[in-house]
């Protein structure tokens, strides 16, 4: 099925270093989520966007809407060893009330 | 608010045997869907219901597989004859009727291996 492409695929930063990942698609879509994933674990919904443009902020996460509504970026300030896992975007297509397409995810590994 | 639970965690079952899946969602949403994620992947959609109607079905739902929701609050996803490929973790999801319905909370899953 058809996944959306994010970047980078994993990254090592240090504590306290300030993150940036994203998410592009070839389609328009009219929702934009980011979620966390622990192994073994569910995906935590972290923020959703639902305005081209939208910038939202979830304490040192904040996320936006595209302007072309094909992409999503999330950034994360000052990074804690807490914030390891992998991070996901997905996305609503219009016309649809119900299934999200999830991106490649991008592995987050925070060192001392 | 106890969040979406789903049983069991673990299902390890021999190749050919049926198995079983239950979801609980949030207890005021209306709509619950199932997930499949293989290892290194993000989930992919399967199926969703809204109250009890089955209203989307993935093309990889095959005929093996079937999902009810009779009352309209859990679910059961059925997997007959299981298969190796069938290995992978089942993620539910729910989520509200209205403002904040793109919102979908996943429940912890189920991990299955077929062997």
């Amino acid at each position: 099925g058809q996944q959306l492409n994010q970047s980078p695929q994993s990254m090592f930063i240090q504590e306290g270093e300030d993150v940036s990942m994203n998410c592009t698609s070839s389609s328009i879509f009219n929702t934009w989520l980011w979620y966390k994933q622990d192994p073994g674990e569910g995906p935590v919904l972290l923020i959703a966007l639902y305005k081209a443009g939208e910038l939202t902020s979830n304490g040192r996460l904040t996320a936006q809407f595209g302007i072309t509504r094909k992409d999503s970026f999330l950034n994360i300030s000052a990074s804690i060893p807490s914030d390891v896992g992998i991070y996901f975007c997905a996305g609503q297509l219009p016309g649809t009330a119900s299934k999200l397409t999830f991106g490649t995810g991008t592995r987050l590994q925070v060192t001392l | 608010d106890t969040g979406v639970s789903q049983d069991p965690r673990h299902k390890i079952t021999k190749r050919g045997q049926n198995v079983t899946f239950r979801c609980d969602p949030i207890s005021e949403h209306n709509r619950l869907y199932w997930y499949r994620q293989t290892l290194g992947q993000g989930p992919e959609f399967l199926t969703y219901f809204q109250n009890e109607a089955q209203l989307e079905k993935s093309r990889l739902l095959s005929d093996r597989f079937s999902a009810e929701r009779p009352k309209g609050s859990f679910s059961t996803l059925e997997i007959q004859r299981t298969e190796q490929g069938d290995s992978a973790m089942y993620l539910c999801a729910s989520s509200r009727l209205g403002q904040g319905s793109g919102e979908q909370y996943f429940g912890p899953g189920t991990r299955l291996t077929v062997t």
